[in-house]
């Protein structure tokens, strides 16, 4: 089983419409996640943290969910420019060390929003 | 602040011979990641630092792979000899801890393909 899986879609959705992606882990002792997004032949880009008691950006909104293992990504009113793979991020340590722990990546859910 | 700095962006060359990658990290980050990004596998971790120091290098294929990190401001990523399999884009990352957790900032990567 990977350690992030995520449905690589593509997601086809119109303009202005709600899309919702999930992204499950397989290592119970996950501590830190995350959303990056990555636009075609760019690098990936933090989108978001997403915290314990789940939090909101703006049109998109990140929970996560420890008992099942999973955390989601809401995307309200979406708009063109929302196209992009999404990339779900888990790390398995805290770095309470100061320095940083190992990033595992899904290989991304693609969104592509049309007129 | 001019980011991640990755060289070369573009790299073709034949199998057998030896390619080098190179990696400058934002000033002030001590944390360092080469990641590969390919269709079927996604982003995968080879080789990540920690103050210049390798802390998790089992990503790394194989031992003609191997990356350094002199200091804290340049890192490099070589193979040799090169495969037609190695052909992928590398990421180059570097983190800073914010809020307790690791924040990555992506160079633009180097493509590289190998005839």
């Amino acid at each position: 089983r990977k350690e992030v899986e995520q449905d690589p879609g593509p997601f086809n959705v119109p303009e202005g419409a709600t899309v919702a992606f999930n992204c499950t882990y397989s290592n119970s002792a996950s501590q830190s996640f995350f959303w990056y997004r990555q636009d075609c032949r760019k690098e990936p880009k933090l989108l978001m943290s997403v915290y314990s008691s789940g939090n909101e950006d703006g049109r998109f909104t990140a929970q996560l969910n420890r008992a099942s293992q999973y955390i989601s990504l809401l995307i309200r009113d979406s708009k063109l420019s929302d196209s992009a793979t999404y990339l779900c991020v888990v790390t398995a340590e805290a770095p309470y060390t100061g320095t940083a722990s190992k990033l595992t990546f899904g290989t991304g859910t693609r969104l592509q929003v049309t007129l | 602040d001019a980011g991640v700095i990755q060289s070369p962006r573009h790299e073709v060359t034949e199998m057998g011979q030896e390619v080098t990658l190179r990696c400058k990290p934002i000033s002030g980050h001590n944390s360092l990641f080469w990641y590969r990004q390919t269709m079927m596998r996604g982003l995968e971790l080879l080789i990540y630092f920690n103050n210049n120091v390798p802390i998790d290098d089992s990503g790394m294929p194989e031992d003609r792979f191997s990356a350094k990190m002199p200091n804290a401001s340049f890192s490099t990523l070589k193979i040799q000899p090169s495969e037609p399999r190695d052909s992928a884009v590398y990421f180059c990352a570097s983190s800073r801890i914010l809020s307790g957790a690791n924040v990555l900032t992506f160079g633009a990567g180097s493509r590289l393909t190998v005839l």
